[in-house]
């Protein structure tokens, strides 16, 4: 099992420019999330979806969109990137369904820099 | 606004030492609390949970909830180098909508 994995690892982008940035997960987990973390911030929910089909805005949503392709990959897309969208990315996925907790599984991360 | 602290670090202790990493929680209908440990550059890694009061532990590591007083704490015992990390005290509810609320983390390093 290779867990979530995330594409790329690393990637620096101009003011204005797109780019999607990619997760995958072989756990069979119904939910999977994007975080941004920016240093003495912690990590900050962006979206998230709790199942195929869903997603839902977490706390800091504007600029991005996501996709929920299947079970198994969720997206985050940049439209627009802003020199503010400079942060390590990371995606997570979690089983809830029967179980006490939600522990959430995270993929290695994207360090983006926007200049 | 749900919000997740950690008291201010860095903490510095010396190798064999307790490291005591304690989190407040505002949203008292939480029901379950995680820390992570992240070392630098790398993604956080899931070390403890705990949903019910009291002690949780697992090998030098203790997990202590006190629901009444909104609080979380993370024991280290015998604190090894290898612990120099930051931890992130998370929590949330279960339920198919469940999202973790995490604190801003703590560092911690621990002199040899």
């Amino acid at each position: 099992n290779a867990g979530v994995t995330q594409t790329p690892k690393f990637q620096v982008l101009k003011t204005g420019q797109s780019m999607t940035l990619q997760c995958a997960q072989d756990m069979n987990h119904n939910s999977m999330y994007w975080y941004r973390q920016d240093p003495g911030m912690g990590l900050r929910l962006i979206y998230y979806s709790a199942s195929e089909g869903t997603t839902d805005k977490g706390e800091v949503p504007n600029g991005y969109n996501v996709s929920r392709l299947n079970k198994r990959e969720f997206s985050l897309r940049l439209e627009s990137a802003a020199p503010s969208q400079t942060s390590v990315y990371f995606c997570a996925s979690s089983e809830l369904r029967g179980r006490p907790y939600n522990e959430q599984f995270f993929g290695p991360g994207t360090r983006l820099t926007v200049l | 606004q749900k919000e997740v602290e950690q008291n201010s670090g860095p903490l510095s202790v010396p190798e064999g030492a307790i490291a005591s990493l304690n989190c407040t929680y505002s949203d008292r209908g939480s029901q379950s609390f995680f820390w992570y440990r992240q070392y630098s550059g790398k993604s956080p890694e899931l070390i403890m949970f705990i949903y019910s009061n009291g002690d949780k532990e697992d090998g030098r590591f203790t997990a202590q909830l006190n629901k009444a007083s909104q609080y979380v704490s993370l024991l280290i015992r015998d604190s090894q180098p290898s612990d120099s990390a930051t931890y992130l005290c998370a929590g949330g509810y279960t339920g198919a909508n469940s999202k973790l609320t995490f604190g801003k983390g703590i560092t911690l390093s621990v002199r040899p």
